[in-house]
């Protein structure tokens, strides 16, 4: 079984939609939780960055972090046609890399 | 430089053949990761490097793969001998301390044939 357990989709929701993509993991060791966001042909970039449980805000996205369920989600408000991409979680003990899910990939339509 | 630049962007080579790809990190991040990428899967960890520390080459699939980091700036991934299987996006990232963030290359599609 996979350390990081990602919601495989595809997504495909219309535009304005408020968007759910989900983790869970198995590893109590994970104190860091990311969110990348990638394009096809391109590297990922950072989204969201938490550290331990709780809730982060930026703009139309939302992280929540629940350490004791070991889950994780992010929400993306009035969803846009240029949030197509694909979505993955990491995580990280601190000891520098990162265990990634396989990724979500979200079309919005117009 | 302003980010994280992988060469080539591309590779195509035979089977049997040894490859060098290379990554040039943000200058005066200290971390450097690889990461490999196959289709339509997540990020597979490598080599990591952290200053002058021993780097942690836990995720190295087998012993065709090798990496360095010279002058704890530019590094290069070097794959001997190989396989159909090493075909893949292969991702470089920095960090300028241990929890900030990764700023990731574009990447080396590697194909192998």
């Amino acid at each position: 079984q996979k350390e990081v357990e990602q919601d495989p989709g595809p997504l495909s929701v219309p535009e304005g939609a408020i968007v759910s993509l989900n983790c869970t993991y198995s590893n109590s060791a994970f104190q860091y939780f990311m969110w990348y966001r990638q394009y096809s042909r391109k590297g990922p970039e950072l989204l969201m960055y938490t550290y331990s449980s709780g809730n982060k805000e930026d703009g139309r996205f939302t992280a929540q972090v629940d350490k004791s369920s070991k889950y994780i989600s992010l929400f993306i408000r009035d969803s846009q046609p240029s949030d197509s991409a694909t979505y993955l979680c990491a995580m990280s003990g601190g000891a520098g890399k990162s265990t990634f899910g396989d990724g979500t990939t979200l079309t919005v339509k117009p | 430089g302003a980010g994280v630049s992988q060469s080539p962007s591309n590779k195509v080579t035979e089977k049997g053949k040894d490859v060098e790809l290379r990554c040039d990190p943000i200058s005066g991040h200290t971390a450097l990761y690889w990461y490999r990428q196959s289709l339509g899967q997540g990020l597979e960890f490598l080599i990591y490097f952290q200053g002058n520390s021993a780097p942690d080459k836990s995720g190295l699939p087998s012993d065709r793969f090798s990496a360095e980091r010279t002058g704890g700036s530019v590094s290069t991934l070097t794959i001997q001998r190989t396989q159909q299987e090493d075909s893949a996006v292969y991702l470089c990232a920095s960090s300028n301390q241990l929890y900030s963030e990764a700023f990731f290359g574009q990447g080396t599609r590697l194909t192998v044939v």
